[in-house]
């Protein structure tokens, strides 16, 4: 078990930019979730797959953002012409369906929009 | 409109007392509630959870009460060490809420030695 990974741990881009995450989570596990973390906030819940399919998304998912988990395996996160306020760190998480309220999570993708 | 609060921000606790680290929350279709631990440079990992059916859930050192009817939940960690200083943030879910995790704005704890 080698736990949840997340590339690249930082990114810095300029307003206007597309970016993209990506989240390899844990073998077994079958749910992957997305969420952002703001400084002093908790983790916000942004999308949630089961295998292949995107099953619940959240209103803070705005049509600038996208998440895929094309084979049921890793999933990425791009957001398109990134605006100051998409600054945040995006947190991945895994779980698998007979626990889910177990999530673990990896280390976080740090953005910066300049 | 927060639905998780946990009004303290900051807590100090000298080593070998008692933590005890408070979560409210409002939406009364909670049902299922978590704590996580986070240290710097790492994404936040699971310590213990409690379902609205029980009103005590213990694991080692840590301790979750829940209040129902207070819509309060609270974190015991006895004895307290240095290695438990890091946020520590409440969640809540419901059967409505799906996969969908609210999290409190988390509490940071720092155990003197």
């Amino acid at each position: 078990d080698t736990g949840v990974s997340q590339d690249p741990r930082h990114k810095i881009t300029k307003r206007g930019q597309n970016v993209t995450f990506r989240c390899d989570p844990i073998s077994e596990h079958n749910r992957l979730y997305w969420y952002r973390q703001t400084l002093g906030q908790g983790p916000e819940f942004l999308t949630y797959f089961q295998n292949e399919a995107q099953l619940e998304k959240s209103r803070l998912l705005s049509d600038r953002f996208s998440a895929e988990r094309p084979k049921g395996s890793f999933s990425t996160l791009e957001i398109q012409r990134t605006e100051q306020g998409d600054s945040a760190m995006y947190l991945c998480a895994s779980s698998r369906s007979s626990v889910t309220y177990e999530q673990y999570f990896g280390p976080g993708t740090r953005l910066t929009v300049t | 409109d927060q639905q998780v609060k946990q009004n303290s921000p900051s807590l100090s606790v000298q080593e070998g007392r008692i933590s005890i680290l408070n979560c409210d929350y409002t939406n009364s279709m909670f049902d299922y509630f978590l704590w996580y631990k986070k240290y710097p440079a790492e994404g936040p990992t699971f310590l213990i959870s409690i379902s609205s059916i029980k009103d005590k859930n213990e694991d080692g050192r840590f301790t979750v009460f829940l209040n129902k009817s207070a819509k309060h939940l609270s974190l015991h960690i006895v004895p307290s060490q240095p290695g438990d200083s890091a946020v520590y943030f409440c969640a809540a879910s419901g059967r409505n809420y799906g996969q969908n995790f609210v999290f409190g704005p988390g509490t940071r704890l720092s155990v003197l030695p």
